[in-house]
């Protein structure tokens, strides 16, 4: 089975630029999570989509949304890119948020660097 | 705010030495705990999870959890240097139950 699987792998944008990371989800999984990592530090969450809903936002600005499409693939737009946006965004799948057992399985990611 | 706390490091073992990897943490209420293995330039890579207090061991790895101390931990057994690696330690909680990452301890095992 293919995992999570996220495009594109690197991205080069400038400051003000906008960006659209995709993901989509180990197949059967119905929740995807967004997290921004950047070097030398763990992830941090962003977005936690279930079923097309928003089921919970990590502290960050507007300028960072999300959405979930009917096949649980999942965009992560960025507006008004600031160099500190850098930073590997991760994509993570799971068969179902809020469940005792439940588990994150993270893609490869993909590399912003804002210029 | 919730925090996840891990030493930094650099941590390096001799190759074969038994690895200790130390995570506490701030919410009570977090209930799932998780071990990530992070190799530079790429994700996490899961490598175990614990919701019981006590041992869980899968294969060279054992993951302790202490609810009570708000403490776990990874031991890894017969270090290969193929586990250099920045292992990373997340727990659960939120409405979304979104992980809460430390900030990982880098992991050097010496031939």
């Amino acid at each position: 089975d293919a995992g999570v699987t996220q495009s594109p792998t690197h991205l080069i944008k400038t400051r003000g630029q906008h960006v659209t990371l995709r993901c989509s989800p180990i197949s059967g999984h119905k929740s995807v999570s967004w997290y921004q990592q950047v070097l030398g530090q763990g992830p941090q969450f962003i977005f936690q989509y279930y079923e097309k809903e928003e089921r919970g936002r990590g502290n960050f600005p507007d300028r960072f949304s999300a959405r979930q499409f009917p096949n649980y693939s999942s965009e992560l737009n960025v507006n008004a890119l600031l160099l500190g946006d850098s930073a590997l965004y991760l994509c993570a799948s799971s068969s179902l948020p809020g469940g005792p057992q439940d588990t994150q399985y993270f893609g490869p990611g993909t590399r912003l660097t804002v210029l | 705010q919730k925090e996840v706390e891990q030493n930094s490091g650099p941590l390096s073992v001799p190759e074969g030495a038994i690895a200790s990897l130390n995570c506490t943490y701030s919410d009570r209420g977090s209930q799932s705990f998780f071990w990530y293995r992070q190799y530079s330039g790429k994700s996490p890579e899961l490598i175990m999870f614990i919701y019981s207090n006590g041992d869980k061991e899968d294969g060279r790895f054992t993951a302790q959890l202490n609810k009570a101390s708000q403490y776990v931990s990874l031991l890894i057994r017969d270090s290969q240097p193929s586990d250099s690696a920045t292992y990373l330690c997340a727990v659960t909680g939120g409405s979304a139950r979104q992980l809460t990452f430390g900030s990982g301890t880098q992991l050097t095992v010496l031939p």
